[in-house]
């Protein structure tokens, strides 16, 4: 069966500290490993990862994936309020197919 | 250009009721989503349509749940009869088909469903 865990389940910080969320997965036909935001109720996308040790970076977001200890991490340094959202990632199973994990909410005081 | 669009956002329903929801997606994607999000949990896959052809309701709770697209434009999903666990946030998704590799899945706002 196709599984998606994220750790941890919940994160509580202060602004401005930096943040790692992590994702492993066991799925069949792996294509791609996605990171979105979800704040109230859709779904946003963040990164798309299909190739191991290369890091994408977007502001103070960054992630990577090893396709071998079949993982991806989440990086969110300089943590703002606005950052406050759960976090999911998902795999591709085939070509469209998405698997979810349960999320990690991330909670940013100030 | 207009997102995925869903109606209606909130819906409170006693067990046993009928509840549709109703999705419609960004113009031109051929491929649309419905997906179940339960408190506290990620979005599972229900269906899944590329035009008006369903190509992937293995999760689908057919005893209970029917979704159709029938011009390959927008979709509704229904639920009859309604029970305590159906109680979720139900997520429209659509997306462009580009050859075999990922295209992206932009989600629709939502309807949060309570069944009491």
């Amino acid at each position: 069966e196709d599984k998606v865990v994220q750790s941890p389940l919940s994160l509580v910080v202060h602004e401005g500290d930096t943040v790692t969320l992590n994702c492993s997965y066991e799925v069949t036909n792996f294509r791609s490993l996605l990171w979105y935001k979800q704040e109230k109720k859709a779904p946003t996308f963040l990164f798309m990862l299909t190739s191991s040790g290369i890091e994408k970076k977007s502001g103070r977001l960054s992630s990577i994936l090893d396709k071998k200890e079949l993982f991806s991490i989440l990086n969110i340094t300089a943590t703002q309020t606005g950052d406050s959202a759960v976090y999911l990632c998902a795999v591709t199973r085939g070509a469209q197919k998405l698997v979810f994990g349960q999320g990690t909410r991330l909670t940013i005081n100030p | 250009e207009a997102g995925v669009a869903q109606s209606p956002r909130y819906k409170i329903i006693e067990k046993r009721q009928s509840v549709a929801f109703w999705c419609n997606p960004i113009s031109g994607h051929a491929t649309l989503y419905w997906y179940q999000q339960i408190l506290g949990q990620g979005p599972k896959l229900l269906i899944q349509f590329q035009n008006n052809g369903v190509v992937d309701d293995s999760q689908l709770p057919k005893d209970r749940f029917s979704a159709e697209r029938l011009k390959g434009v927008d979709s509704t999903l229904k639920i009859q009869p309604a029970k305590l666990e159906d109680s979720a946030v139900y997520l429209c998704a659509s997306s462009l088909v580009r050859g075999r590799s990922y295209n992206e899945q932009f989600f629709g706002p939502g309807t949060r469903l309570t069944v009491l």
